[in-house]
């Protein structure tokens, strides 16, 4: 299975910064990524699929890349609702399998 | 509202069963395959099952044989029969919803989870 490494695990900012979130594949999984947003006691919420596109509804403060092995969410200027858990998720082979996990907390 | 909803969860001794349930609104329930995921204490997450919009099934290795995925389309519904229980399954189980955009796609739209503690 493809293993999904995150990092960092926990990142520490303040509004207004920007975030760089890294998920690092074992293998390749070509553009087949997907990040989603987790906050306490809600529904995974998707940001991102195919490593670049937002889905529907999400601000364009939120951007994916990469593509292969190495890949990357950026928050551009973070708002208070942004701090939260993000993970990425690999479809492009089964078993689909996620990263642990980058906590975004307030400074 | 489009969403899931995930029930059934609860405190069961190992070797128990539970049935966990995913009620869907808001979309053609029929036209989507469903997974369940879940999230293990400490740990990321582990896809677990899926049941196609043909009701084919699927497993991950460690629950085959013991966990068993169905629909009602009639119902709106997907269920997990989770038998055999072990510590190690406790965890929040999830339902998810595939993307229609291609026949192996990322998930569009999650339920907030139910819980499931194995322990004596």
């Amino acid at each position: 299975e493809v293993v999904l490494t995150q990092s960092p695990g926990t990142l520490s900012l303040s509004p207004g910064e920007r975030a760089t979130l890294s998920c690092r594949a074992r293998q390749s999984v070509s553009s087949y990524l997907a990040w989603y947003q987790q906050k306490i006691g809600q529904a995974p919420r998707l940001l991102i699929y195919g490593a670049s596109s937002r889905a529907t509804g999400i601000p364009d403060r939120f951007s994916g890349s990469g593509s292969g092995t190495d890949f990357t969410l950026t928050i551009s200027r973070l708002e208070p609702e942004d701090f939260a858990v993000y993970f990425c998720h690999q479809y492009g082979s089964s078993p689909r399998t996620f990263g642990q996990g980058t906590k975004v907390e307030i400074k | 509202e489009v969403q899931l909803v995930e029930s059934g969860g609860d405190l069961v001794q190992p070797g128990g069963s539970l049935r966990l349930s995913c009620a869907a609104s808001g979309f053609t329930f029929s036209n989507y395959e469903i997974h369940w995921v879940r999230r293990v204490a400490g740990k990321g997450l582990e896809w677990v099952s899926a049941v196609g919009i043909a009701a084919d099934t699927f497993y991950s290795d460690s629950v085959k044989g013991r966990f068993t995925v169905s629909r009602e389309n009639a119902e709106n519904s997907c269920y997990l029969q989770v038998n055999s229980l072990r510590a190690e399954d406790t965890a929040v189980y999830y339902c998810a919803r595939e993307s229609l955009e291609s026949a192996m796609s990322y998930f569009d739209l999650w339920g907030r989870g139910t819980l499931v503690t194995v322990s004596s």
